[in-house]
């Protein structure tokens, strides 16, 4: 079955970098889009970045772009997201997901996800 | 696109027929897909393409809708329904959420 698992995160300081890590596995991992959603405590859910089944193609939420950096190895079935100059509205917990089919935009399985926490 | 999710909370008695409406501030015929997200844990996928049953998702979620109106009904509502129900679209970048209607049980 899909499992994918999150890890990386942690409490950083303001303007700091951090790295987080998706590893997949139970599908052809190189076939599929993969996204970042997050979600601030109490809060709903925010898509923040997508990248192709190739690595080709990424795209951003105007909220990280420019700080936030999305990618893969399908040779290590993982995926990451470079987090720099990080901000206290960053704080949330991390999930990564995977695209139904890649182009379809919609989040069928999910990783239980990684809390990041942004200190002032 | 902005998805705008009403009412911001429900409670129901178990058995009763639940429905939820999200609005999208432009049409975006049907690429709407509804979320399950329980307490503590990671959302699940419900219904995609506005009226979709996601295999393995209980056959009592229903999905309706196109354009710009979509609604989710659970029927026979069980206590496992507990939860916040977020819709998505899938149109175009970005793919936004609407704000979650939570259910509970009477």
């Amino acid at each position: 079955q899909v499992e994918l698992v999150e890890s990386g995160g942690g409490v950083v300081q303001s303007g700091k970098s951090l790295r987080l890590s998706c590893g997949a596995s139970g599908f052809t991992f190189s076939n599929y889009g993969m996204h970042w959603i997050r979600q601030a405590p109490g809060k709903g859910l925010e898509w923040v970045a997508v990248i192709s089944f190739d690595g080709k193609y990424k795209y951003y939420s105007d909220s990280v772009k420019g700080r936030l950096t999305i990618s893969r190895d399908n040779s290590k079935n993982s995926l990451f997201l470079q987090m720099s100059s990080l901000r206290a509205e960053d704080t949330a917990v991390y999930y990564c997901a995977k695209d139904v089919d890649s182009g379809t935009y919609s989040f069928d399985h999910w990783g239980q996800g990684t809390l990041v926490t942004v200190a002032s | 696109i902005q998805m705008t999710q009403s009412p911001a909370s429900v409670s129901a008695s178990v058995g009763d027929r639940v429905t939820l409406t999200c609005r999208a501030s432009q049409r975006i015929t049907r690429s709407l897909n509804w979320y399950q997200q329980k307490p503590g844990k990671a959302p699940k996928f419900l219904i995609y393409g506005a009226t979709s049953l996601q295999s393995g998702a209980p056959l009592r979620f229903s999905g309706s809708g196109a354009g710009t109106e979509f609604t989710l009904t659970i029927t026979n509502l069980q206590p496992e329904d507990v939860g916040i129900y977020y819709c998505q679209q899938s149109y175009n970048s970005p793919w936004t959420f609407g704000q979650g209607t939570k259910v509970e049980i009477k």
